[in-house]
């Protein structure tokens, strides 16, 4: 199986300060014939499902804000979030969706300063 | 708009079996594989396998093999998840969720509410 972690394991960042973390797989997510990585992000708040942010390591989901991005190819991923607003405080996961299981990242937990 | 709406939660003995359901509308349910995934509290989430709800055709996580059958009912656009021998590990949070295409792989960009199964004697 394809093992996601990620880094840190939590980050209090103050209002409209920029926030990042870091996600790694243990193998390569990157389809070479659609040149297309396989890494997805999602937000959760508490007592609600993920919701997805990211797909494709770097494409924006519909209705999501552009203070989320991601970028990183291969085995290395961030999600950055350039002006952290009070309703981003939330877990953070990646996915790898490359291969069967798929498999989440331990999460990371995003808080205000 | 894509809704899945997940049947409410269970109380099961160990060695019991359970069986989930996720009803979905706003879509085309044949278009779309469904996922099922898990998440015991504070943990990351599981991927427990998923359905091509064209054909039919399942795949399933090792670690569930054996014990996790997904089906669907396409004229009632629902899927389900039956998990069999039931363990005091098995008390957590179980999610469908939406695969962004017909087929693996794919993202989840929409999920169910989630359903609370707890395993107790």
């Amino acid at each position: 199986d394809i093992v996601m972690t990620q880094s840190p394991d939590s980050l209090a960042v103050s209002l409209g300060e920029r926030a990042t973390i870091n996600c790694k797989s243990s193998q390569s997510v990157l389809n070479r014939p659609n040149n297309k990585n396989y890494l997805a992000w999602y937000q959760q708040k508490p007592g609600q499902p993920p919701r997805l942010l990211i797909y494709w390591a770097s494409t924006r989901e519909s209705g999501v804000p552009d203070r989320f991005s991601g970028s990183g190819s291969g085995t290395d991923f961030t999600l950055t979030i350039s002006s952290l607003q009070a309703e981003d405080v939330a877990v953070y996961y990646c996915q790898q969706h490359f291969d069967t299981p798929s498999t989440f990242g331990p999460g990371t937990k995003v808080d205000i300063k | 708009q894509v809704q899945l709406v997940q049947s409410g939660a269970e109380v099961k003995e160990p060695g019991a079996s359970v069986k989930l359901s996720c009803k979905a509308s706003g879509y085309n349910f044949i278009n779309y594989a469904m996922h099922w995934v898990r998440q015991a509290p504070g943990q990351r989430l599981e991927w427990m396998g998923w359905i091509n709800t064209g054909n039919g055709n399942t795949e399933y996580s090792q670690k569930f093999q054996g014990r996790v059958t997904i089906t669907r009912d396409t004229s009632a656009t629902t899927a389900y998840m039956e998990l069999r021998s039931l363990r005091s590990e098995d008390t957590t949070v179980y999610y469908c969720a939406k695969g962004s295409d017909r087929n693996y792989p794919n993202w989840f960009d929409s999920w169910g509410q989630g359903t609370l199964v707890t395993v107790a004697s």
